[in-house]
């Protein structure tokens, strides 16, 4: 199986709204990622979560909150979002942190804020 | 500080015809590279990656990649395209850093007419 799930595959959230995105893998992989993707342009990482503790923060704002409970899974907290937050986003794995092994990409959640 | 430029946002090309992205980097360390396919409102798809055990690439779907390291180039080819080909193709470049981070380069959109 090498398969990484995302839910929601929509949302549209206002403002003041909180949310979350979730992501999960069973394919036993220790590393994990949060990328956003704008239209018509390449993902740009966001962060990094490397045996389940945060190890890259790309100086993304606090209004959004990245977890990881346990190895298989890790949420995207999303609190007083802008309309340029609106986007795709994007989870993937890799087996562990280094740069040998490929990362493997969930389909995404599709976020509009309005 | 590796980079990846992609030559052609856009390539079009006939059905049957033979394809060829262009992808160009910038390591200062044998790097690992990776092409990758997205689908409209999907995520991304591992076609095939470098590691250095062999400078031609096989991957999936029929697609093949060189690795020239005098010309640090990684061009991704298929000899005979199909119309499921019609995506976006993103080459990427990963080494000498902490958390796999990969760097991507800007996207070409393959288009393929009957």
């Amino acid at each position: 199986d090498t398969e990484v799930t995302q839910t929601p595959k929509h949302l549209v959230m206002g403002m003041t709204n909180k949310k979350s995105l979730k992501c999960e893998q069973h394919m036993g992989h220790r590393a994990m990622y949060w990328y956003k993707q704008k239209a018509k342009k390449p993902p740009e990482l966001m962060f990094v979560y490397s045996y389940e503790k945060l190890s890259i923060n790309e100086s993304v704002p606090s209004r959004f909150s990245p977890e990881c409970p346990n190895s298989s899974l890790l949420n995207l907290h999303l609190h007083a979002l802008q309309p340029e937050d609106s986007a795709l986003y994007l989870c993937a794995s890799s087996q562990t942190p280094w740069e040998f092994y490929e990362q493997y990409f969930g389909p995404g959640t599709r976020l509009t804020v309005t | 500080a590796q980079s990846v430029t992609q030559l052609g946002s856009h390539v079009s090309v006939s059905e049957g015809a033979l394809v060829l992205l262009r992808c160009n980097y910038s390591s200062s360390v044998p790097p690992y590279l990776f092409w990758y396919v997205q689908y409209p409102n999907q995520g991304l798809q591992l076609l095939l990656k470098y590691t250095s055990a062999a400078t031609l690439v096989k991957g999936i779907n029929g697609f093949e990649a060189e690795f020239k390291k005098s010309e640090t180039s990684f061009h991704l080819t298929k000899p005979s395209a199909h119309m499921s080909d019609a995506a976006e193709y993103f080459c990427a470049v990963s080494g000498n850093n902490a958390g796999n981070m990969l760097t991507f380069g800007g996207g070409t959109r393959l288009m393929v007419k009957p």
